[in-house]
């Protein structure tokens, strides 16, 4: 199994830019999520999708869209890139939120400048 | 919101000494877990602790709900333990997790 897969590993756009971030996970998980990194503030969640067809917002969604494509892929859609969206993006799956068990997986990272 | 706050933010260590990090959060959670991301980036879960004491191997935990904070052990500190520790929280049961700013811990040989 590969887990969590995110491509690409780097990208660098101008400002106005658009791109997609792709991630893609092969362990049948009904959960996706994708985060921010930014240097001291730890990670944001900014929208996950809790199961197929469904998708919400998290704590910083400003400027981004997502779509859950099937069960395994969840992407997400930069429109108009900012400088303020440079970033190291992550893509998390599990399996079942809410299960006293249940944790999260994550993908190896997008890192983002927005020049 | 839940707040997530995390002590001390940085930590150098001996190898084979002993640590403990510590995760205070302002309201009750149903949702707390430890992860670990190491020097190239990856994050790695460690514990999903709620509530009470995990081990495993030279790792364990605690949470002690009532008084809304978490601690992390390592013991036996090894140079692979080296990167950031992370805390996350959530106040529901779905995996909405609030992160906080991560202890980053240097193990030197």
């Amino acid at each position: 199994n590969a887990g969590v897969t995110q491509t690409p590993k780097f990208q660098v756009l101008k400002t106005g830019q658009s791109m997609t971030l792709q991630c893609a996970q092969d362990m049948n998980h009904n959960s996706m999520y994708w985060y921010r990194q930014d240097p001291g503030m730890g990670l944001r969640l900014i929208y996950y999708s809790a199961s197929e067809g469904t998708t919400d917002k998290g704590e910083v969604p400003n400027g981004y869209n997502v779509s859950r494509l099937n069960k395994r892929e969840f992407s997400l859609r930069l429109e108009s890139a900012a400088p303020s969206q440079t970033s190291v993006y992550f893509c998390a799956s599990s399996a079942n939120p809410g299960a006293r068990t249940d944790t999260q997986y994550f993908g190896p990272g997008t890192r983002l400048t927005v020049l | 919101g839940i707040q997530v706050e995390q002590s001390p933010p940085d930590l150098i260590l001996q190898e084979g000494a002993n640590s403990t990090l510590r995760c205070n959060f302002s309201d009750s959670v149903n949702n707390l877990q430890w992860f670990h991301q190491n020097p190239w980036g990856q994050l790695i879960n460690l514990f999903y602790i709620p509530s009470g004491t995990k081990q495993n191997g030279r790792l364990s935990a605690t949470t002690v709900a009532t008084e809304r904070y978490s601690l992390l052990y390592i013991s036996s500190s090894q140079t692979t333990d080296s990167g950031v520790y992370f805390c996350a929280a959530s106040p529901g049961s779905f995996q909405k997790l609030v992160f906080g700013t991560g202890t980053r811990l240097l193990v030197s040989p």
